[in-house]
């Protein structure tokens, strides 16, 4: 089945820093990647949903200059959240769908989530 | 706005019975409706996918069914395992998104 991998599985940073993760499709090309972030015991709120080669389209009140989003090749997006307070700690999740067809036919492959804790 | 709600929140029942997880979404224009499975600090597992067309989708011991015009679905697990145990979410697929519900955690005492 699709594999889609994110590193890193956990981060721990001092306040003010930024962290990337990565969100890669290792075994198909995925064209729009989805990035989700989950707070203890709620379920996964959509952030942005990034399409390959052009801006991502953030969700209401999701600040786009905060929460930075690449998807520059098929099989990578990335997300940055510059400058990381204690309030962005959570579950970060990534998605991918394959490439082709109706987006709302294609199943989402989940990356397997990166834990922030920021100091 | 589409809201998905899940009922029960958590559900412990013992081995080897069978059982029903509830999902109900407000808005019915949906393109499809699936069930995941999250194990604690991890990613989602896709279990089944139900296209809005159809009625039910079957996987083993899952088995799960939409009735979009109610705005309803339930995920049967037969025979439970402990390893059946998790949170199960559900989730709709309409206006570019898909919009989870809360989750169901499930715990399967041996």
């Amino acid at each position: 089945g699709a594999v889609v991998s994110q590193h890193p599985s956990r981060v721990i940073c001092k306040s003010g820093t930024s962290v990337k993760i990565e969100c890669r499709s290792l075994d198909f090309q995925a064209t729009t990647m989805f990035w989700y972030r989950q707070f203890p015991k709620q379920s996964l709120m959509l952030m942005a949903t990034s399409n390959e080669g052009s801006k991502a389209t953030y969700e209401q009140g999701v600040e786009k200059d905060k929460f930075l989003i690449n998807h520059a090749s098929l099989t990578l997006s990335t997300l940055t959240v510059t400058s990381a307070h204690p309030e962005d700690s959570s579950f970060y999740i990534c998605s991918a769908t394959t490439a082709g067809g109706s987006l709302a036919k294609n199943i989402q492959y989940f990356g397997a989530g990166t834990r922030l804790s920021v100091l | 706005k589409q809201e998905v709600t899940q009922i029960p929140a958590a559900l412990s029942v013992p081995e080897g019975e069978n059982l029903v997880l509830n999902c109900s979404f407000t808005d019915s224009a949906i393109y499809n409706l699936q069930w995941f499975r999250q194990d604690p600090g991890k990613g989602l597992t896709s279990l089944l996918l139900i296209q809005s067309s159809q009625r039910e989708q079957t996987s083993g011991r899952l088995n799960a069914s939409l009735d979009k015009s109610s705005g309803r679905s339930t995920l049967y697990i037969a025979a439970s395992q402990p390893g059946d145990s998790a949170t199960y979410l559900c989730a709709v697929w309409g206006a570019q998104k898909l919009v989870f519900g809360q989750g169901t955690r499930l715990t399967i005492n041996p």
